[in-house]
């Protein structure tokens, strides 16, 4: 079935720093979506792509969608320690199509 | 985008019990879904919640196990029947919403399940 990747699948960094993630999948996806979720609360959506080598910024965080559209990866620019938290990327192959999530990574921001 | 309410919001459940989950969202939306999320995992998909018919199930979940309602465009309900430990997990409600012109989920906050 359709599974998706997440790198690293946790990372701890010092506040300030820069944070990249990436996605893949063995499928091709027309949607990819980054959640994040707090301890104790639903995944809430941070960037939505919709078109192959899109670059999207929401604030310090930039998406791309890959070329091959089987990939994206999600940066975190300038951490803070409020960005702790697991990031979920998610494809959809059509707009009726389910939403598949990846396993997850776990960011630990250092003050 | 659409706000998404679940309750209860955690429980305790016994061994063979069934508990049921409400989720209300505050407008009408097309669609909406029930994800189980096992501790230190990711979202995995029960079913699609449909209004005025029987769910639609993914693969590995059943609906005698996990039997849905949806009366409404703004109301569904998962049952988790006859619970064992295997059970303890967050469910979150989601619905599509649509945000910057296309779709995407929206979900409440779940309801973290611990069977004993």
């Amino acid at each position: 079935g359709q599974q998706l990747n997440q790198s690293p699948q946790s990372m701890f960094i010092q506040e300030g720093e820069d944070v990249s993630m990436n996605c893949t999948s063995s499928s091709i996806f027309n949607t990819w979506l980054w959640y994040k979720q707090d301890p104790g609360e639903g995944p809430v959506l941070l960037i939505a792509l919709y078109k192959a080598g899109e670059l999207t910024s929401n604030g310090r965080l930039t998406a791309q969608f890959g070329i091959t559209r089987k990939d994206s990866f999600l940066n975190i620019s300038a951490s803070i320690p409020s960005d702790v938290g697991i990031y979920f990327c998610a494809g959809q192959k059509t707009s009726y199509d389910k939403v598949i999530f990846g396993p997850g990574t776990s960011l630990s921001v250092i003050p | 985008s659409a706000v998404i309410s679940q309750k209860p919001s955690r429980d305790i459940c016994q061994r063979g019990t069934s508990l049921t989950i409400q989720c209300q969202v505050d407008s009408q939306v097309t669609m909406m879904f029930w994800y189980r999320q096992q501790p230190g995992q990711s979202l995995t998909l029960i079913a699609t919640a449909n209004q005025g018919s029987e769910a639609t199930y993914e693969s590995g979940f059943v609906i005698d196990k996990f039997p849905i309602s949806r009366p409404n465009l703004t109301f569904s309900t998962l049952t988790v029947s006859n619970m064992s430990p295997e059970d303890s997990s967050i469910y979150l409600c989601s619905a599509r919403d649509r945000g910057s012109g296309a779709n995407v989920l929206t979900f409440g906050a779940g309801s973290r399940l611990t069977v004993l």
